[in-house]
């Protein structure tokens, strides 16, 4: 069993639906990152957060640390939305990564 | 500031040949890994260095890879020789911190394809 699961696996929307992927993580973490992936492109983080909510755009990622959760919304989706999203915990330097949700926004 | 920088971005290769990827950290970032990403997984570490020194390479399947940060900055992996099985992207990542937690910061990426 992974340390961090990720669902769903797949996830398609209309543009403009409010979007939701969940993360379960079951070790000790001392952050937790969501990170987007484009087809052909490299990572890029998008939230670290060790408490509470983050905010950026139309994206937003919240943390509760007792039930060892976090999730990541999107609202007012769009096509450029499209992209794997992937959950990562970290201990120190040691990362733990989710297996990705594959979003595609349809238009 | 520059990102991680990693050459070449595509390779295509017949099994049992070598191959080469190089990475360069963001400037003043101690810890380097190198991840391995097979289609529709996550990534996979191979190996992680403080500086020049490897702090975990339990993944790294040492027949045929090795890796080096001989100065503490930019760093080789190698493939020799080369599998079926080691189609994938291998990503390469840095982080600032020296022992905490910290934003991590991926590189495009080296897709590898083995013929």
């Amino acid at each position: 069993k992974n340390e961090v699961e990720q669902s769903p696996q797949n996830l398609t929307a209309q543009e403009g639906e409010f979007i939701t992927i969940n993360c379960s993580y079951s070790v000790g973490i001392s952050a937790l990152h969501w990170l987007q992936q484009h087809p052909g492109g490299g990572i890029v983080s998008l939230f670290m957060l060790s408490s509470g909510k983050k905010k950026h755009g139309r994206l937003i990622a919240t943390i509760n640390i007792q039930e060892k959760h976090s999730s990541l919304h999107i609202t007012a989706s769009h096509p450029r939305d499209s992209a794997v999203y992937i959950c990562a915990g970290n201990t120190g330097n040691q990362f733990y990564f989710g297996t990705g949700t594959s979003l595609t926004v349809i238009p | 500031e520059a990102g991680v920088a990693q050459s070449p971005r595509y390779k295509i290769i017949e099994k049992r040949q070598s191959v080469a990827f190089w990475c360069n950290p963001i400037s003043g970032h101690a810890t380097l890994y190198w991840y391995q990403q097979i289609l529709g997984q996550g990534p996979k570490l191979l190996i992680q260095f403080q500086n020049n020194g490897v702090v975990d390479d339990s993944q790294l399947p040492k027949d045929r890879f090795s890796a080096e940060r001989l100065k503490g900055v930019d760093s080789t992996l190698k493939i020799q020789p080369a599998k079926l099985e080691d189609s994938a992207v291998y990503l390469c990542a840095s982080i600032r911190a020296g022992g905490g937690a910290g934003e991590l910061f991926f590189g495009e990426g080296s897709r590898l394809t083995v013929l």
